[in-house]
Protein backbone atom coordinates (compact mmCIF):
# COMPACT_ATOMS: atom_id res chain seq x y z
CA UNK A 1 0.00 0.00 0.00
CA UNK A 2 1.93 3.17 -1.31
CA UNK A 3 1.37 6.25 0.97
CA UNK A 4 0.25 9.72 -0.20
CA UNK A 5 3.25 11.13 -1.76
CA UNK A 6 3.40 15.17 -2.83
CA UNK A 7 6.20 17.21 -5.11
CA UNK A 8 8.79 19.19 -4.56
CA UNK A 9 9.32 19.49 -0.60
CA UNK A 10 10.40 22.79 -0.92
CA UNK A 11 9.93 25.39 -3.16
CA UNK A 12 10.82 29.27 -3.47
CA UNK A 13 8.84 32.04 -5.21
CA UNK A 14 8.35 35.33 -5.51
CA UNK A 15 5.43 37.43 -5.31
CA UNK A 16 3.20 37.52 -8.49
CA UNK A 17 4.29 34.05 -9.76
CA UNK A 18 2.47 31.29 -10.16
CA UNK A 19 2.98 27.73 -8.75
CA UNK A 20 2.18 24.14 -9.22
CA UNK A 21 2.05 21.62 -6.38
CA UNK A 22 1.25 17.84 -7.18
CA UNK A 23 0.00 14.76 -5.26
CA UNK A 24 0.10 11.19 -5.94
CA UNK A 25 -3.26 9.72 -3.59
CA UNK A 26 -3.05 6.46 -1.49
CA UNK A 27 -3.51 3.58 -3.56
CA UNK A 28 -7.47 2.82 -3.78
CA UNK A 29 -8.86 6.59 -2.47
CA UNK A 30 -10.68 9.06 -4.54
CA UNK A 31 -10.94 11.47 -2.81
CA UNK A 32 -8.16 14.03 -2.69
CA UNK A 33 -8.33 17.35 -0.29
CA UNK A 34 -5.30 20.00 0.25
CA UNK A 35 -4.55 22.07 3.13
CA UNK A 36 -3.10 25.03 4.46
CA UNK A 37 -0.79 25.19 7.50
CA UNK A 38 0.55 28.40 7.83
CA UNK A 39 3.80 28.97 10.71
CA UNK A 40 2.78 27.92 14.23
CA UNK A 41 -1.01 27.41 13.03
CA UNK A 42 -3.07 24.04 12.35
CA UNK A 43 -3.85 22.84 8.40
CA UNK A 44 -6.24 25.19 7.63
CA UNK A 45 -9.13 23.39 4.27
CA UNK A 46 -8.15 24.91 0.70
CA UNK A 47 -10.63 22.55 -1.02
CA UNK A 48 -11.84 18.79 -1.84
CA UNK A 49 -11.50 16.84 -5.31
CA UNK A 50 -13.60 13.50 -5.73
CA UNK A 51 -14.06 12.17 -9.21
CA UNK A 52 -12.40 14.99 -11.10
CA UNK A 53 -14.67 17.81 -9.38
CA UNK A 54 -14.37 19.84 -6.70
CA UNK A 55 -16.41 18.74 -3.99
CA UNK A 56 -16.12 21.62 -1.31
CA UNK A 57 -14.32 24.44 -0.88
CA UNK A 58 -12.49 26.52 2.40
CA UNK A 59 -12.67 30.54 2.86
CA UNK A 60 -10.10 30.59 -0.10
CA UNK A 61 -9.97 33.35 -3.23
CA UNK A 62 -10.39 31.67 -6.43
CA UNK A 63 -6.66 32.33 -7.41
CA UNK A 64 -6.36 28.79 -5.61
CA UNK A 65 -7.59 26.45 -7.84
CA UNK A 66 -7.19 22.39 -8.36
CA UNK A 67 -7.51 19.11 -10.92
CA UNK A 68 -7.99 15.47 -10.49
CA UNK A 69 -6.59 13.41 -12.53
CA UNK A 70 -8.56 9.66 -13.33
CA UNK A 71 -5.75 8.33 -11.38
CA UNK A 72 -6.48 10.60 -8.44
CA UNK A 73 -3.59 12.26 -8.60
CA UNK A 74 -4.31 15.97 -8.30
CA UNK A 75 -2.53 19.39 -8.46
CA UNK A 76 -3.02 22.53 -6.58
CA UNK A 77 -2.37 25.51 -8.89
CA UNK A 78 -2.06 29.26 -6.97
CA UNK A 79 -1.59 32.21 -8.87
CA UNK A 80 -0.21 35.67 -8.40
CA UNK A 81 1.27 34.88 -5.00
CA UNK A 82 1.60 36.84 -1.84
CA UNK A 83 3.73 37.10 0.35
CA UNK A 84 0.85 35.33 3.18
CA UNK A 85 0.90 32.55 0.90
CA UNK A 86 4.03 31.34 2.62
CA UNK A 87 3.42 27.83 4.23
CA UNK A 88 3.41 24.24 4.39
CA UNK A 89 0.85 22.64 1.70
CA UNK A 90 -0.64 19.26 3.08
CA UNK A 91 -2.61 16.58 0.37
CA UNK A 92 -4.56 14.58 2.18
CA UNK A 93 -6.76 11.46 0.60
CA UNK A 94 -9.39 9.14 1.77
CA UNK A 95 -11.58 6.98 0.38
CA UNK A 96 -15.27 8.77 0.24
CA UNK A 97 -17.08 6.81 2.98
CA UNK A 98 -19.66 7.16 5.56
CA UNK A 99 -17.83 10.03 7.00
CA UNK A 100 -16.06 8.73 9.58
CA UNK A 101 -12.91 7.33 7.00
CA UNK A 102 -9.33 7.77 7.79
CA UNK A 103 -7.63 10.75 6.16
CA UNK A 104 -4.11 10.08 4.96
CA UNK A 105 -1.51 13.13 4.19
CA UNK A 106 1.26 13.42 2.50
CA UNK A 107 4.58 15.28 3.98
CA UNK A 108 3.87 18.21 2.30
CA UNK A 109 5.58 20.92 0.15
CA UNK A 110 6.77 24.05 2.27
CA UNK A 111 6.10 27.14 0.06
CA UNK A 112 8.70 30.45 0.19
CA UNK A 113 7.18 33.29 -1.31
CA UNK A 114 10.29 36.07 -1.27
CA UNK B 1 -18.45 29.74 13.35
CA UNK B 2 -17.11 26.07 13.97
CA UNK B 3 -13.80 26.58 15.72
CA UNK B 4 -11.20 24.30 18.17
CA UNK B 5 -9.62 25.73 20.88
CA UNK B 6 -6.09 24.24 22.75
CA UNK B 7 -5.13 26.31 25.49
CA UNK B 8 -1.80 24.74 26.01
CA UNK B 9 0.85 25.93 23.27
CA UNK B 10 3.55 23.76 24.64
CA UNK B 11 3.94 20.72 27.21
CA UNK B 12 6.21 18.47 28.57
CA UNK B 13 6.41 14.74 29.69
CA UNK B 14 9.07 12.75 30.88
CA UNK B 15 9.42 9.71 29.73
CA UNK B 16 7.09 6.50 30.99
CA UNK B 17 4.55 9.19 32.62
CA UNK B 18 1.37 9.94 31.64
CA UNK B 19 0.34 13.21 29.99
CA UNK B 20 -3.36 15.34 28.81
CA UNK B 21 -3.98 17.19 26.31
CA UNK B 22 -6.75 19.44 26.05
CA UNK B 23 -9.17 20.23 23.70
CA UNK B 24 -12.35 22.52 23.57
CA UNK B 25 -14.35 23.07 20.31
CA UNK B 26 -17.29 25.13 19.71
CA UNK B 27 -20.45 23.88 16.89
CA UNK B 28 -24.16 24.01 16.95
CA UNK B 29 -24.21 20.13 15.21
CA UNK B 30 -25.02 17.10 17.01
CA UNK B 31 -22.82 14.57 15.18
CA UNK B 32 -19.55 14.85 14.13
CA UNK B 33 -16.81 13.24 14.47
CA UNK B 34 -13.67 14.06 16.71
CA UNK B 35 -9.86 13.70 15.91
CA UNK B 36 -6.47 13.62 17.27
CA UNK B 37 -3.69 13.94 14.55
CA UNK B 38 0.12 14.08 15.34
CA UNK B 39 2.45 15.93 13.34
CA UNK B 40 6.57 14.79 14.24
CA UNK B 41 9.42 16.45 12.84
CA UNK B 42 8.93 14.89 9.09
CA UNK B 43 5.44 17.05 8.83
CA UNK B 44 3.67 14.53 7.89
CA UNK B 45 -0.04 14.38 9.85
CA UNK B 46 -0.31 11.20 11.31
CA UNK B 47 -4.06 10.04 12.83
CA UNK B 48 -3.37 9.42 16.39
CA UNK B 49 -7.48 8.53 18.01
CA UNK B 50 -10.83 9.46 16.49
CA UNK B 51 -14.31 9.65 17.99
CA UNK B 52 -17.45 9.41 16.58
CA UNK B 53 -19.72 12.26 18.72
CA UNK B 54 -22.78 9.98 19.24
CA UNK B 55 -20.77 7.51 21.34
CA UNK B 56 -20.63 7.58 25.08
CA UNK B 57 -18.12 5.29 25.03
CA UNK B 58 -14.12 7.36 24.76
CA UNK B 59 -11.78 5.73 22.38
CA UNK B 60 -8.62 3.85 23.20
CA UNK B 61 -5.68 3.11 21.07
CA UNK B 62 -3.29 1.49 22.89
CA UNK B 63 -1.48 4.03 24.99
CA UNK B 64 -3.86 6.60 23.61
CA UNK B 65 -6.91 7.76 25.05
CA UNK B 66 -9.83 10.28 24.80
CA UNK B 67 -11.99 11.42 27.97
CA UNK B 68 -15.08 12.97 25.59
CA UNK B 69 -17.47 14.96 27.26
CA UNK B 70 -20.19 16.55 24.86
CA UNK B 71 -22.24 18.75 26.76
CA UNK B 72 -18.82 20.36 27.35
CA UNK B 73 -17.61 20.52 23.85
CA UNK B 74 -14.30 18.89 25.27
CA UNK B 75 -11.87 16.49 23.75
CA UNK B 76 -8.42 15.86 25.82
CA UNK B 77 -6.09 13.31 24.74
CA UNK B 78 -4.30 11.08 27.51
CA UNK B 79 -0.96 9.59 26.43
CA UNK B 80 -0.01 6.89 29.00
CA UNK B 81 3.41 5.23 29.32
CA UNK B 82 4.99 8.24 27.48
CA UNK B 83 7.80 7.78 24.53
CA UNK B 84 10.72 9.34 23.61
CA UNK B 85 8.86 8.60 19.53
CA UNK B 86 5.62 10.35 21.15
CA UNK B 87 7.35 13.91 20.68
CA UNK B 88 5.25 15.60 18.12
CA UNK B 89 2.75 18.78 17.62
CA UNK B 90 -0.68 17.13 18.39
CA UNK B 91 -3.76 18.66 16.72
CA UNK B 92 -7.01 18.36 17.73
CA UNK B 93 -10.15 18.54 14.81
CA UNK B 94 -13.87 17.51 14.14
CA UNK B 95 -15.90 17.61 11.51
CA UNK B 96 -19.16 16.90 10.22
CA UNK B 97 -20.42 13.12 8.01
CA UNK B 98 -21.33 15.24 4.85
CA UNK B 99 -18.16 17.61 4.60
CA UNK B 100 -15.88 15.40 3.11
CA UNK B 101 -12.80 16.18 3.66
CA UNK B 102 -12.78 19.63 5.42
CA UNK B 103 -11.51 19.66 9.04
CA UNK B 104 -11.57 22.16 11.19
CA UNK B 105 -8.16 22.10 12.67
CA UNK B 106 -6.81 23.51 16.31
CA UNK B 107 -3.42 25.81 16.75
CA UNK B 108 -1.77 22.57 18.17
CA UNK B 109 -0.14 21.87 21.11
CA UNK B 110 3.59 20.92 21.20
CA UNK B 111 4.78 17.73 23.17
CA UNK B 112 8.40 17.58 24.13
CA UNK B 113 8.81 13.83 25.99
CA UNK B 114 12.15 14.05 28.05
CA UNK B 115 14.15 11.29 28.37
Amino acid sequence: ETGVTQSPTHLIKTRGQQVTLRCSSQSGHNTVSWYQQALGQGPQFIFQYYREEENGRGNFPPRFSGLQFPNYSSELNVNALELDDSALYLCASSQKGQGNEKLFFGSGTQLSVL
Amino acid sequence: AQTVTQSQPEMSVQEAETVTLSCTYDTSENNYYLFWYKQPPSRQMILVIRQEAYKQQNATENRFSVNFQKAAKSFSLKISDSQLGDTAMYFCAFRFPNYGQNFVFGPGTRLSVLP
